[in-house]
């Protein structure tokens, strides 16, 4: 596609459910990000994916986080036993390699 | 990593310059300067980035203090469409991850 695609735009849970966001990067890039921002809050970083190698999981709060890139393209973001701290939006970045970062319009979660 | 500092705020008027400044005394020598901003509901987009020399694109741009510990975001005619959080960002040149922090947030006013 010409941009970031994701999904579901619009998530809305109940607490303690499990939930999967989907990024589709641009195609050929290598890099793939995830970051969230609640509301009225800076972006934080969560997992960074570079080619093969080892993904930076630095910035996951928690082990209820997890993400995967298969076949080094679309990536899932599942948060498990979701809690209303985990209430943000959740973007997705990729890039070619060379720093600037293409985003998309983000997942907002929403945790009742 | 080396860490940005921005005013938590600025304001201009439509069609006047605006100078957003950022701080950067650690920048390593490595380091990129990159410019991101982001629009009410919406993801960040890049704006531009430099190493040393000034830059300019059809956006904006960016003067590099001669010691690289400062730089300065121009957008030579403000409009209301660049009301947005603006973040400056230090960034190896590589792919790696980019850690924004609080950004300026600029209002345009008529």
């Amino acid at each position: 596609g010409a941009g970031v695609s994701q999904s579901p735009s619009n998530k809305v849970t109940e607490k303690g459910k499990d939930v999967e966001l989907r990024c589709d990067p641009i195609s050929g890039h290598t890099a793939l990000y995830w970051y969230r921002q609640s509301l009225g809050q800076g972006l934080e970083f969560l997992i960074y994916f570079q080619g093969n190698s080892a993904p930076d999981k630095s910035g996951l709060p928690s082990d209820r986080f997890s993400a995967e890139r298969t076949g080094g393209s679309v990536s899932t973001l599942t948060i498990q036993r979701t809690q209303q701290e985990d209430s943000a939006v959740y973007l997705c970045a990729s890039s070619l390699g060379t720093g600037e970062l293409f985003f998309g319009e983000g997942s907002r979660l929403t945790v009742l | 990593d080396a860490k940005t500092t921005q005013p938590n705020s600025m304001e201009s008027n439509e069609e006047e310059p605006v100078h957003l400044p950022c701080n950067h005394s650690t920048i390593s020598g490595t380091d990129y300067i990159h410019w991101y901003r982001q629009l009410p509901s919406q993801g960040p987009e890049y704006v531009i980035h430099g190493l040393t020399s000034n830059v300019n694109n059809r956006m904006a741009s960016l003067a590099i203090a001669e010691d690289r510990k400062s730089s300065t975001l121009i957008l030579h005619r403000a409009t209301l469409r660049d009301a947005a959080v603006y973040y400056c960002i230090l960034n190896t040149g590589t792919a790696s991850k980019l850690t924004f922090g609080t950004g300026t947030r600029l209002q345009v006013t008529l």
